[in-house]
């Protein structure tokens, strides 16, 4: 299963609202979760089974979709969101990630 | 405090072997099921393999299917990658990464170590 993120890369400002969008090559059911990763650091798990924000993530990361197709939204960017972004879907073997969006500072 | 350290990454020549280790601590780690996933110099995450908690379900990416072994000791609280036949695509950081819950069904990974690199060149 193949999962295509757009954009690949974004640019926005601190408090903007940002959309990113997951698309799956055939369904997934709601089995999709999503990563951030900075620099030299592991990933970190947001978003699990499409929606449900993991513990101690704040709440203005949200997700949505089932099927095909997921959005993550961040409601106000942080300085601290700045960052790269991936989907991973969990509906089968092999799992697989999104290639990445890159959100960078405008 | 759920712990994850990689060990046994370093430099080695194409078609050369290494085997990786990931101890895990700070949980009952005979309950989880484990996975390795790797990222190429610059490049994006790329699942590599799964294994179940009592080892009866394996699962490989078709990149590293039929060179890499997935393996693990509940004993030692320990999880490996046998990689054998390595070429330089195979160069990455290594992470193991365990779900969150003990659940049949993983759905994500949570906890990930800190990864260890792997370069393969002559």
């Amino acid at each position: 299963i193949q999962l295509t993120q757009s954009p690949s890369s974004l640019s926005a400002s601190v408090g903007d609202r940002v959309t990113i969008t997951c698309r799956a090559s055939q369904g997934i059911s709601s089995y999709l979760a999503w990563y951030q990763q900075k620099p030299g650091k592991a990933p970190k798990l947001l978003i699990y089974a499409a929606s449900t924000l993991q513990s101690g993530v704040p709440s203005r990361f949200s997700g949505s979709g089932s099927g095909t197709d997921f959005t993550l939204t961040i409601s106000s960017l942080q300085p601290e969101d700045f960052a790269t972004y991936y989907c991973q879907q969990l509906n089968s073997y092999p799992l697989t990630f999104g290639q990445g969006t890159k959100l960078e500072i405008k | 405090e759920v712990q994850l350290v990689e060990s046994g990454g370093g430099l080695v020549k194409p078609g050369g072997s290494l085997r990786l280790s990931c101890a895990a601590s700070g949980f009952t780690f005979s309950s989880y099921s484990m996975n390795w996933v790797r990222q190429a110099p610059g490049k994006g995450l790329e699942w590599v393999s799964s294994i179940s908690s009592s080892s009866s379900y394996i699962y490989y990416a078709d990149s590293v299917k039929g060179r890499f072994t997935i393996s693990r000791d509940n004993a030692k609280n320990s999880l490996y990658l046998q990689m054998n036949s390595l070429r330089a695509e195979d160069t990455a950081v290594y992470y193991c990464a365990r779900p969150d819950t003990a659940g049949v069904r993983t759905l994500n990974f949570d906890y990930w170590g800190q990864g260890t690199l792997v370069t393969v060149s002559s």
